[in-house]
């Protein structure tokens, strides 16, 4: 059972253009969600966050949407630049529990091309 | 160092054999996770360690699975008697404390491949 869907396993977007990762979820528990980013060979970075109770958060180029009624978030990313070529996932957590443990999507490979 | 880091980067073994993978989280870090990531699937929670308290194990696939942690230092995941199935990137994860919007920070992993 997939709690976090990337439905796209890539996508590519041309240089200075708007890049949109979309992520979707069903556990409704979930009140905490992540975007991090993983190049080849390394761990994955974080790279920015939002909590339930807010629906936009902003951090330079990178922001983040969330969606609850439809239980759905996005990362924009503009302009995007080809050091955002890198393999995109989407985390959550919920305050139960293992609260802190994170349930990764599948990930979404992004191709910034020139 | 100042990141995660883990042991060995790359593993190879046989069917049937045992693994020992180390992870040596951010220094001060109480709560240390091991995740895995199979061939074109997320990352799937296995362990996490907080602090002096009991681990949660909830995630391990199987009584195959162990790991442990001495105090908030290093961390070993031990696999027994691996199968082809358990090839995977083997990703730890530490942060500061057990709070659940802490930011996680990760290893570059550890390629395991059980031919």
């Amino acid at each position: 059972d997939q709690q976090v869907k990337q439905n796209s396993p890539s996508l590519s977007v041309q240089e200075g253009r708007i890049s949109i990762l979309n992520c979707d979820y069903t556990n409704s528990m979930f009140d905490y969600f992540l975007w991090y980013k993983k190049y080849p060979a390394e761990g994955p970075t974080f790279l920015i966050s939002i909590s339930s109770i807010k629906d936009k958060n902003e951090d330079g180029r990178f922001t983040v949407f969330l969606n609850k009624s439809a239980k759905h978030l996005s990362l924009h990313i503009v302009p995007s630049q080809p050091g955002d070529s890198a393999v995109y996932f989407c985390a959550a957590s919920g305050d139960t529990g293992t609260a802190s443990k994170l349930t990764f999507g599948t990930g979404t490979r992004l191709q910034v091309t020139l | 160092g100042a990141g995660v880091s883990q042991s060995p980067s790359n593993k190879v073994t046989e069917k049937g054999k045992d693994v020992e993978l180390r992870c040596d989280p951010i220094s001060g870090h109480t709560a240390l996770y091991w995740y895995r990531q199979r061939l074109g699937q997320g990352l799937e929670f296995l362990i996490y360690f907080q602090g002096n308290s009991a681990p949660d194990k909830s995630g391990l696939p199987s009584d195959r699975f162990s790991a442990e942690r001495t105090g908030e230092s290093v961390s070993t995941l031990t696999i027994q008697r691996t199968q082809q199935e358990d090839s995977a990137v083997y990703l730890c994860a530490s942060r500061l404390s057990g709070g659940a919007q802490e930011t996680q920070y990760f290893g570059p992993g550890t390629r395991l491949l059980v031919l």
